[in-house]
């Protein structure tokens, strides 16, 4: 199946700023999916988008689903340390999921 | 959320040898599990889906001779790498949806697998 183009690959950024991650595809989703996954670790549903322009916010996490349906992103305001890890995108292909390649956020305070 | 376990969470074998990865829904049952391959600093690559009670489905590019999947119960799905080789060694991830009990798509994954190919 066709991967999702997820950019910037990493991204470093000092604590208190903020950080997007963006997720384009060529062809029109039915839905995307986000994940974290902490280093060492294994991925951790975040959010589902469906809707065509979707919002939708966790705290200071903010998704987006684009008005064609072919590109998301995930903005988190106000990094903090916790928030380290490789965020995926993900597609739905059938039953299964295709992960985008993903972006390392790394956070120094 | 629902939660999946993997056995072992590393192995390291020589090199011809077979290992089996085991993954389980503790607390679901999961018709469809899937199986998921990471090398360091990359993204998930879905290897196959493994249906319970019948045969695996194979992503283009993966052996399906040398990675044998059983899905014998709705709680278990096995993966067995045969005649392991150096480039096999990676970091294996199950995972599986709990499709009675979420609205959404989601797949809750195991730990992870990391094999070691000596």
């Amino acid at each position: 199946g066709q991967q999702v183009m997820q950019i910037p690959q990493y991204q470093h950024v000092q604590e208190g700023e903020d950080f997007t991650t963006y997720c384009n595809s060529s062809t029109t989703l039915s839905n995307i999916q986000w994940y974290k996954q902490r280093p060492g670790g294994h991925p951790v549903f975040l959010i589902q988008l469906v809707k065509s322009g979707e919002v939708k916010k966790q705290k200071r996490l903010t998704f987006q689903f684009g008005e064609a349906k072919k590109n998301s992103s995930l903005h988190i305001t106000a990094t903090q340390t916790t928030d380290v890890g490789t965020y995926f995108c993900a597609r739905q292909a059938g039953t299964a999921l295709i992960f985008g390649k993903g972006t390392t956020l790394s956070v120094s305070s | 959320g629902a939660v999946v376990s993997q056995h072992p969470s590393w192995v390291i074998c020589k090199s011809g040898t077979s290992v089996k990865i085991e993954c389980r829904s503790l607390d679901f049952q999961a018709t469809t599990m899937f199986w998921y391959r990471q090398f360091p600093k990359q993204s998930l690559m879905l290897m196959a889906t493994s249906n319970e009670g019948s045969k695996a489905t194979y992503e283009q590019g993966v052996e399906k001779d040398k990675f044998l999947i059983n899905h014998a119960s709705l709680t278990l799905s096995t993966l067995t790498v045969t005649s392991a080789h150096p480039e096999d060694s990676s970091f294996y991830i199950c995972s599986a949806r709990d499709v009675q009990g979420s609205t959404y798509n989601e797949q809750f994954f195991g730990p992870g697998t990391r094999l070691t190919v000596l």
